[in-house]
């Protein structure tokens, strides 16, 4: 079964970077899976982030303003998510998720952690 | 990037009703439409992939419809537990892109 945990800071202030990390288990980071982030402003909609394959391609959202890195640790299993100059505007609580190479469908959820961006 | 729209925002509706969302796409999705149920405080969880596939374990009181642009979910037989915010989303071309939700409420 496959499982996912986020992890990182809860606040961060204005203008620094927002880092979190997905912890894998169920199934190889270096399997054909590519590994996204989603994230959800408090009482608002769904936003995809991007998503990175094993190779450390990444596809990501423009309207983040190529603010996003997105990268892979095979030794650990593992993907992380940077966010830079972070505003009040990214507060929300952001998801790992995956899905299989050829199934264009998020089946796989963490379970979210809220990041806030205050001084 | 490609604009997801549903209605309504929210529906008031009874244990029983037949409950229907609509998602419509500002071009063509081709299949790649797929319908997210999330409850409060809760990851959202896939229910309908491909227009409509259901996830396993799925309830076979959710169904999929629809084609191109315009597309459906449709709960025959609305259950306690269905009372939840439902999302479909977009996976035909980058960004992948959310609708606004539909958030379904107890009448």
């Amino acid at each position: 079964q496959v499982q996912l945990q986020e992890s990182g800071p809860g606040l961060v202030k204005p203008s620094g970077t927002l880092s979190l990390t997905c912890g894998v288990s169920g199934v190889s980071i270096t399997s054909s899976n590519l590994w996204s982030w989603v994230r959800q402003p408090p009482g608002e909609g769904l936003e995809w982030i991007g998503e990175v394959y094993q190779s450390g391609t990444t596809n990501d959202n423009p309207s983040l303003k190529s603010r996003v890195t997105m990268s892979v640790d095979k030794s650990k299993n593992q993907f992380s998510l940077k966010l830079s100059s972070v505003t009040a505007a990214d507060t929300a609580v952001y998801y790992c998720v995956t899905r299989r190479s050829g199934h264009y469908f998020l089946d796989y959820w963490g379970q979210g952690t809220l990041v806030t961006v205050s001084s | 990037d490609i604009q997801m729209t549903q209605s309504p925002s929210s529906l008031s509706a009874s244990v029983g009703d037949r409950v229907t969302i609509t998602c419509r796409a500002s071009q063509s999705v081709n299949t790649y439409l797929n319908w997210y149920q999330q409850k409060p405080g809760k990851a959202p969880n896939l229910l309908i992939y491909t227009i409509s596939t259901l996830q396993s374990g799925v309830p076979s009181r959710f169904s999929g419809s629809g084609s191109g642009t315009d597309f459906t979910l449709t709960i025959s037989s609305l259950q306690p537990e269905d009372f939840a915010t439902y999302y479909c989303q977009q996976t035909y071309n980058f960004p992948y892109t959310f609708g606004q939700g539909t958030k379904v409420e107890i009448k």
